[in-house]
This record gives structure tokens, C-alpha cells and sequence, in this order.
């Protein structure tokens, strides 16, 4: 079985700067995605950006990179500029890669609620 | 192009009573999965629904059931609630040319008192 684990309950940032959420994982996997999401208080859970494992490039989307060490089982997610809409729960999560049509399950951390101060 | 929309959006039931959440997944996805999250925490995979049949589930009870209809929609059924079944309820669908993206709708927020 899969475990996500963010181990930062709250984090804040000012307004223009960067902040890195971290994530740490274990898994026996060798062929798996790597998912941040975003939960605004508006409740829908929306996708920031996905590493695949197979792929030695961070991924970058915008603002937003992320610094993935596979050795170390590491996935954190670094976001620049900050803006007060950046102002959400973020949850890291794992997926399997599934061979079936249907695709695979979401394995979700327990999250880090990121506030973004004027 | 309509996201993922789930109904309905809150819901307030009595211990012991049954509830049922729908949702009709992204145009062009034919895969709809469902989680729960309780309060503060991260959302828990309950079951992936495809071609109408549950493909995988996750370590819940016989009391959450579920189904897909043949235009790729979805229900959840609670039977027997519980105060620990109090939690928001998301929908994910995927499909298409990259399966293993999920996108969720607002959720459903159940309440059993």
C-alpha cells in the first residue's frame, strides 16, 4: 500500500514571495504519477500540476515547479510569486499507473493549508 | 464544456437513514471515482466506477454502494448512516486521452446527526 505524508499542518507566505510545501511518500512502485492539488475554500479540488516518476524533469506549470527526488521518495511543490488567490488546503498525492483502461486511484496526504498575507 | 457536477450540494440525514449523492462526470470522461473526506483531512478513495461496473474500492463497508448509468453518471448510496459518515463527498471523473487525470466536483456535504 501507498502513504503520502505532508508534514506541514499550516504555512504562510507574503504576497510576491516563494514558498515549497513538501511531500514524502513510500511506495514499492517503480511506474507512478505524482499529483499536487489545490482546495480553495470554495471546496472543489483542483489539479496544480503532475510529475510522472519516469521522467528525471521537474515539472512546471506557470508559477508553479515542483522538485522531485525519486531515491529520497520526495515531491515538493514550490510556488513563486505568491498571489492572495494561492490562498488554499494543497494536498500531494500518488497514483499507480494501471495498465486497465480505467486509470487508478488517488492516494492524497493530509494536506497543508497555505495562507497567502497582503 | 460543463465540469464535474455533483448533487446535491448539502445534505442533513438522521442516524440510520439512507442517502444517495449523484454526479455527472466532465464531458467526454467515462470513468467516475468517488472520496470521502472528513473534516481536516485529505479525501479517502471509496470506489472507481467503468462501463457501469465497480473496478476498484477502497477499505469501506458494504454499506456504501454505488452504480453507473449507461451516460457515465453515478450515485453513491449510504445505507445505515452513522455520525462517522459526516464528511464531504467528491466526485472525480476522468477518461479521454490521459485517463489518469482526475478532475472532481465541489462535493456533496453530508451531515448525520
Amino acid at each position: 500500500a501507498q502513504t503520502v505524508t505532508q508534514s506541514q499542518p499550516e504555512m504562510s507566505v507574503q504576497e510576491a514571495e516563494t514558498v515549497t510545501l513538501s511531500c514524502t511518500y513510500d511506495t514499492s512502485e517503480n511506474n507512478y504519477y505524482l499529483f499536487w492539488y489545490k482546495q480553495p475554500p470554495s471546496r472543489q479540488m483542483i489539479l496544480v500540476i503532475r510529475q510522472e516518476a519516469y521522467k528525471q524533469q521537474n515539472a512546471t506549470e506557470n508559477r508553479f515547479s515542483v522538485n522531485f527526488q525519486k531515491a529520497a521518495k520526495s515531491f515538493s511543490l514550490k510556488i513563486s510569486d505568491s498571489q492572495l488567490g494561492d490562498t488554499a488546503m494543497y494536498f500531494c498525492a500518488f497514483m499507480k499507473i494501471r495498465q486497465e483502461t480505467s486509470g487508478s486511484r488517488l492516494t492524497f496526504g493530509e494536506g497543508t493549508q497555505l495562507t497567502v498575507n497582503p | 464544456d460543463a465540469g464535474v457536477t455533483q448533487s446535491p450540494t448539502h445534505l442533513i440525514k438522521t442516524r440510520g437513514q439512507q442517502v444517495t449523492l449523484r454526479c455527472s462526470p466532465k464531458s467526454g470522461h467515462d470513468t467516475v471515482s468517488w472520496y470521502q473526506q472528513a473534516l481536516g483531512q485529505g479525501p479517502q478513495f471509496i470506489f472507481q466506477y467503468y462501463e457501469e461496473e465497480e473496478r476498484q474500492r477502497g477499505n469501506f463497508p458494504d454499506r456504501f454502494s454505488g452504480h453507473q448509468f449507461p451516460n457515465y453518471s453515478s450515485e453513491l448510496n449510504v445505507n445505515a448512516l452513522l455520525l462517522g459518515d459526516s464528511a464531504l463527498y467528491l466526485c472525480a471523473s476522468s477518461g479521454g486521452r490521459d485517463k489518469n487525470i482526475q478532475y472532481f466536483g465541489a462535493g456533496t456535504r453530508l451531515s448525520v446527526l
